[in-house]
């Protein structure tokens, strides 16, 4: 069984349209990340959370927010979106801020 | 400011040698440094890591050598198998930070039977 669940596998979506991915982890980890994979830059940190509080943001648009309902749950809302967002977004989790990272599957989004 | 710089960016080895691949940084502050793989549609997977306190890890067939002084640290493969055949990417965090990794541009290793 997976232990970082990421939902969708693919998304295809419309200029301008709002997404969110969804990312849960089975593992018992207290720190959950966001990173961008895109043939320009191929692992791009997005976010970082630790017990649920945001500990840094790298993105440079407002358009990207996390959202954690959950200790386990780290999703990923973008808004009005443009074909440059086209990329797979991995979430990671890790026991702790300085250990060993586990990755989930990865959501494939393009935008049209 | 690339903050990890990777090299070569692709490598292309005969099954059985020894890949190198090798990183840099600019941070002093770094202090763990993994290595991971991705094959083609899949996620990375960790591989090795290393903290400074030695310079030297091993594990089967993968060692990481590492030197503080000049801020550099490698990948070595040995008896390079045509399964190894994947990206391959460094990565160097600070441990007092927000747990953000960052990562070198990959090097792509091809090992040809």
């Amino acid at each position: 069984d997976p232990k970082i669940i990421q939902k969708p596998k693919y998304l295809v979506a419309v200029t301008g349209s709002e997404k969110i991915l969804i990312c849960e982890q089975y593992l018992g980890h207290n720190a959950m990340y966001w990173y961008r994979q895109s043939a320009k830059k191929p692992l791009e940190f997005m976010f970082s959370y630790s017990y649920q509080k945001l500990m840094d943001n790298q993105t440079a648009s407002s358009r990207f927010q996390p959202q954690s309902s959950k200790k386990n749950h780290l999703d990923l809302q973008i808004t009005a979106l443009k074909p440059d967002d086209s990329a797979t977004y991995f979430c990671a989790s890790s026991q702790d801020r300085d250990s060993d990272y586990t990755f989930g599957s990865g959501t494939r989004l393009l935008v049209i | 400011q690339q903050q990890v710089r990777q090299s070569p960016q692709s490598l292309t080895v005969w099954e059985g040698e020894t890949a190198i691949l090798n990183c840099s940084y600019e941070d002093s502050t770094f202090d763990y440094f993994p290595w991971y793989h991705q094959f083609p549609g899949e996620s990375p997977a960790l591989l090795i890591a290393i903290r400074p306190v030695s310079n030297k890890k091993e594990d089967g067939r993968f060692t990481i050598f590492f030197n503080k002084r000049e801020k550099k640290f490698s990948l070595h493969i040995a008896d390079s198998q045509p399964g190894d055949s994947a990206t391959y990417f460094c990565a160097a965090s600070a441990g007092t930070n927000t747990g953000k990794l960052t990562f070198g541009d990959g090097t792509v290793l091809t090992v040809k039977p």
